[in-house]
């Protein structure tokens, strides 16, 4: 069966200091991979998407970077955090694009910026 | 733009009271539509989703939820709650052959033993 691992779980930062938050699927290949950032009472919101190795697409501009250097391992990052950046980012995956596929979370990474 | 909304951010019952969740997308166009809900401390799984056919959608845990295309909605509902559903609950959908999921803001579930 597939599982999808986040880590770290939890991470505190200063402002001003590098990110990487790192996203592994088991048990399949070729998934499309997903970067997310929950916001209390806002939902989650898509930050990039990727279908294969090498290839991004951000959804919304913002301080922050995804990289995809395994087909199934998928990587955000930031040079420099701000106090915006904070909140619960979800990585999830999902066999094809398209109309009806569902999509599976991982466990998420509180990211709180000081 | 696509969006979705969820009235309820809040929502308290009592054990063995009814539970609808109210949620509308703005799309004009097919549609799939998924609810999620994320139990406290675990991973957002999905609980029910509509591809097409009949509209009322039976999930997991006694769930059900009913589209209804005139409306643009897509409620959640359960005859009788359970304090083990105290959750968060997510509407989702998704559109013409796109690879996004457009989330509600999420409505917060407690129920009272």
């Amino acid at each position: 069966s597939q599982t999808i691992h986040q880590w770290p779980a939890t991470l505190v930062q200063p402002v001003g200091s590098p990110l990487s938050l790192e996203c592994t699927v088991e048990g399949t290949s070729n998934p499309n991979l997903y970067w997310y950032r929950q916001a209390a009472g806002r939902g989650l919101q898509l930050l990039f998407y990727s279908v294969g190795i090498g290839q991004i697409s951000s959804e919304v501009p913002q301080n922050l970077s995804a990289s995809r250097p395994q087909d199934r391992q998928f990587i955000l990052s930031s040079k420099k955090l701000l106090l915006s950046d904070s909140g619960f980012y979800l990585c999830a995956w999902s066999l094809t694009s398209g109309l009806g596929v569902e999509q599976f979370f991982g466990p998420g990474t509180r990211l709180t910026v000081l | 733009a696509q969006s979705v909304s969820q009235h309820n951010h809040h929502v308290i019952l009592s054990e063995a009271a009814s539970l609808e969740l109210g949620c509308n997308y703005s799309y004009g166009g097919t549609v799939n539509l998924f609810w999620y809900v994320q139990y406290p401390g675990q991973h957002l799984q999905l609980l029910l989703k509509y591809f097409s056919g009949d509209p009322l959608v039976k999930g997991i845990k006694g769930f059900e939820a009913e589209f209804i295309k005139s409306k643009f909605s897509f409620n959640l509902r359960k005859p009788s709650v359970q304090w083990s559903d105290t959750a968060e609950y997510f509407c989702a959908v998704n559109t013409d052959s796109s690879y996004k999921l457009i989330f509600g803001s999420g409505t917060r579930l407690l129920v009272r033993p």
